[in-house]
Parts: C-alpha cells; sequence; structure tokens
C-alpha cells in the first residue's frame, strides 16, 4: 500500500521552461512534506520543505505547493536548468506508533532538463 | 566537515555471508537511519536510532541489525545474506527528529549485490 505515490516515473522538460513534478498521498495524518533530489551515485540532497499548515512555500526557483483537500502537492521548478537533471523523491512524515517521526517516501520523478 | 559517510562503497556477497555496513557522522546529530533503496522504488526505512544505546526498528527490518554506541557511529549487520537484500543502502541522520521542521542528511550509499 503506496501511501506516497508519484505517478510519473519520468518527466522531460526545455531549458528555461517551468518543470512540475507531482506527488499524492493517502494518509491523512502526515504533517510535514519534504523534497529530496538526487544524482547518480550520490546520497538524496534535501531541497525544500512544507509544513500542513502551509499551502506553499518558496526557495529561489523551488516552490511546492500543497493541496490539503485534495491530498496533493506540487513543486515547481522555474526556470528549469540541465543541473536540475536528477531523480526527484517526495517524502512525507507522520508519527509512528512508536511514537517518533518517519519519512516515507515515493517512488521518485526522473526530470531531465533539455538544454 | 565529511558530513555523513559510509563504507564499503561496492560490495558483492555470496548467499548466507554476514556483513557490516559502516555509517559515521561528524555533524554530532542525535537521529541515526539506515534506508535501503531498490531498482525503481523509493527509500524504505531499514532502522533508526533516537540517540547512543537506543535503536527501533523502521518498515522492513526483517534480516539485519543495528547497534549504536556511540552518537558517530551507526553500523547496520547482515547476518545472512539473501538475493531480497540486493540494494541501494543509505545512511542518514539529522539532529532534530525528521520531518520536525528538519531536513536529514545522507550519505552516498552503499551498493550491496547477493549472488
Amino acid at each position: 500500500d503506496q501511501q506516497v505515490k508519484q505517478n510519473s516515473p519520468s518527466l522531460s522538460v526545455q531549458e528555461g521552461r517551468i518543470s512540475i513534478l507531482n506527488c499524492d498521498y493517502t494518509n491523512s495524518m502526515f504533517d510535514y512534506f519534504l523534497w529530496y533530489k538526487k544524482y547518480p551515485a550520490e546520497g538524496p540532497t534535501f531541497l525544500i520543505s512544507i509544513s500542513s499548515i502551509k499551502d506553499k512555500n518558496e526557495d529561489g526557483r523551488f516552490t511546492v505547493f500543497l493541496n490539503k483537500s485534495a491530498k496533493h502537492l506540487s513543486l515547481h521548478i522555474v526556470p528549469s536548468q540541465p543541473g536540475d537533471s536528477a531523480v526527484y523523491f517526495c517524502a512525507a512524515s507522520a508519527i509512528n506508533p512508536a511514537g517518533s517521526y518517519q519519512l516515507t517516501f515515493g517512488k521518485g520523478t526522473k526530470l531531465s532538463v533539455i538544454p | 566537515n565529511a558530513g555523513v559517510t559510509q563504507t564499503p562503497k561496492f560490495r558483492i556477497l555470496k548467499i548466507g555471508q554476514s556483513m557490516t555496513l559502516q555509517c559515521t557522522q561528524d555533524m554530532n546529530h542525535n537521529y541515526m537511519y539506515w534506508y535501503r533503496q531498490d531498482p525503481g522504488m523509493g527509500l524504505k526505512l531499514i532502522y533508526y536510532s533516537v540517540g547512543a544505546g537506543i535503536t527501533d526498528k523502521g518498515e522492513v527490518p526483517n534480516g539485519y541489525n543495528v547497534s549504536r554506541s556511540t552518537t558517530e557511529d551507526f553500523p547496520l549487520r547482515l547476518e545472512l545474506a539473501a538475493p531480497s537484500q540486493t540494494s541501494v543502502y543509505f545512511c542518514a541522520s539529522s539532529y532534530y527528529p525528521q520531518g520536525v521542521e528538519e531536513t536529514q542528511y545522507f550519505g552516498p550509499g552503499t551498493r550491496l549485490l547477493v549472488l
């Protein structure tokens, strides 16, 4: 049972255009959402996050939007650059039965930005 | 600051062999985590630790063991390697609990192949 879903395994975008990566979740107990970026042969690195009490968070070229009623979040990258080519993971946080926060990751979306 | 380091980078094991994946962080983080990433899948939490001497199971703990004798080190032990444990293993750490206005810092990963 996938609680965090990234339904697009890959996305290709022209340099300078907008990249939109989508993520859906099913667990209404998730209260914090994060995006991680991963290059080949490296570990994931944190990109941007959003609390469930907000609907938007911006950091430079990156903006995350959260629609709680639809259980949907999206990452916008504007303008897209070739260096943005990577796999992007959506992750969501909730308290587990042991009382600790735990992250649940989506399968990732591979973004290719074409020069 | 080296961040999170993992050794080895790559290892081939025979079925039934055992090994320890090493993880060290130099950021004085309390929280440490082990994830595995299977091809085309998201990261799944194996074990985590909230401080020296305290560990707990994640989503997929079977076949693994951990210990946390110091703040810096969090080794992952495979006792009887099985082909299903072929994966890329990531160690991560954070100062605060994950998902609470905090991000995790990941190591570069250990690629394990069990034949």
